[in-house]
């Protein structure tokens, strides 16, 4: 079974401060991680995946299978990243099938 | 790119009543669309997987008699609740996710969602 644990539901940060948002993960086998944004009123949207190891809107997430989490840091927060995110992952045998985390509300006051 | 495209975002209907919802993709092909619900302030949960032109695949726990899913088309899912009571009010989610080599180049991209009320 596989299962993803975002421990906060809420984080407040003030603008400039750094952000992490945790995410543990449970799979057996070779899982892709992603994190998914929810802004206000808008569609989920795919920030990042582990696997293009990029970083999105000054975002970025290192895949540690030794702790297997898959947290997601920013150095300095934006109050325009005030959002929901949602780390998600998907097994390799799971046909794109995305396992939710529980979710975190990112708000960064100014 | 990868625009999904749900509709309606909102209905609002007596109980009894069979209720279909759209999922779109707009400029790609989905090979495969999954349908999600969303309780207040809580994470997704999948309800189903469908390929197109197969069955679809349903989570435990979820009817599929009373969750109808359609996929006939590489852009076109349908959703329907039948005979929808109140307990079934919620926010239903679909996305798409399109074909490739691999299943890691193809994540899933998501509709605006469609919130049902039943009366």
């Amino acid at each position: 079974a596989q299962r993803v644990t975002q421990p906060e539901k809420l984080l407040s940060v003030f603008k400039g401060a750094p952000v992490e948002l945790k995410c543990n993960y449970s799979y057996s086998g070779s899982p892709e991680l992603f994190w998914y944004v929810q802004y206000s009123r808008q569609r989920l949207q795919l920030l990042l995946r582990h696997i293009s190891r990029e970083s999105i809107k000054g975002f970025t997430a290192d895949l540690n299978k030794g702790e297997t989490s898959f947290h997601l840091k920013k150095p300095f927060a934006q109050e325009e990243d005030s959002a929901m995110y949602y780390c998600a992952l998907s097994g390799n045998n799971a046909g794109n099938m995305l396992t939710f985390g529980g979710g975190t509300r990112l708000m960064v006051k100014p | 790119g990868a625009v999904v495209s749900q509709h309606p975002s909102r209905v609002i209907c007596k109980s009894g009543t069979s209720v279909k919802i759209e999922c779109r993709s707009l400029d790609f092909q989905a090979t495969t669309m999954f349908w999600y619900r969303q309780f207040p302030k809580q994470s997704l949960m999948l309800m189903a997987t469908s390929n197109e032109g197969s069955k679809a695949t349903y989570e435990q726990g979820v009817e599929k008699d009373k969750f109808l899913i359609n996929h006939a088309s590489l852009t076109l899912s349908t959703l329907t609740v039948t005979s929808a009571h109140p307990e079934d009010s919620s926010f239903y989610i679909c996305s798409a996710s399109g074909a490739g080599q691999s299943y890691s180049n193809q994540p899933q991209h998501f509709g605006d969602g469609t919130r049902l009320s039943i009366l």
